[in-house]
């Protein structure tokens, strides 16, 4: 596509619930991360995918979040059992390569936990 | 410890005046330092990138300084539109890995 797509640009789901967020990068890129923005916060980094590497998992804030990337396209970030402090605004981005040519953000996904 | 600091937090100014919003860095090895705009809901948008052999780089009204003896940048807004009231993110990039540091952002508010 275009640019980076992300789905459902918001969610809102009960406390305890399991939440998947969808990213669709940039064709062709080979870098995906995903990033998570609190309110009145910066971007905190969360999962990194680069081409067929293991993934750099170090920003996973606890062991309810995990991400995939299936066929190096289309990625996935799933929450277990949400709680209120992960209401927050999910970005994925995408770059050409590793060292960050055409880096890309999405619209977000807006996930409010209730 | 890498980090990325901005100043000022928030900033509010008259539309068609001008204004220049800070970076500092402590990021090293430093590749790449960018300024990104961010409108409420939705994702960042570049505005410049510089690496460090770079001194100025404009986009239409945006301009983007960046000392890398000092580890500053500023970007600075030439008369200032209503749609210019957005977040403004500074990301330096770490060089050789695919780390990017990011600041908490400006929040700017142009008022008519």
């Amino acid at each position: 596509g275009a640019g980076v797509s992300q789905s459902p640009s918001n969610k809102v789901t009960e406390k305890g619930k399991d939440v998947e967020l969808r990213c669709d990068p940039i064709s062709g890129h080979t870098a995906l991360y995903w990033y998570r923005q609190s309110l009145g916060q910066g971007l905190e980094f969360l999962i990194y995918f680069q081409g067929n590497s293991a993934p750099d998992k170090s920003g996973l804030p606890s062991d309810r979040f995990s991400a995939e990337r299936t066929g190096g396209s289309v990625s996935t970030l799933t929450i277990q059992r949400t709680q209120q402090e992960d209401s927050a605004v999910y970005l994925c981005a995408s770059s050409l390569t590793a060292t960050g040519y055409g880096y890309t953000f999405g619209s977000g996904t807006r996930l409010t936990v209730v | 410890k890498n980090q990325v600091e901005q100043s000022p937090q928030s900033l509010i100014i008259l539309e068609g005046k001008n204004c220049t919003l800070q970076c500092n860095y402590t990021v090293s090895p430093f590749s790449n330092l960018r300024w990104y705009k961010q409108d409420t809901g939705r994702g960042p948008v570049s505005l410049t990138i510089m690496t460090f052999s770079e001194n100025t780089k404009s986009n239409g009204r945006y301009t983007a300084t960046l000392d890398a003896d000092t580890k500053q940048s500023s970007l600075h807004i030439t008369a200032s539109q209503l749609s210019d009231s957005a977040s403004y993110i500074c990301v330096v990039s770490d060089s050789g890995t695919y780390k990017y540091i990011f600041g908490t952002g400006t929040r700017l508010k142009v008022l008519a």
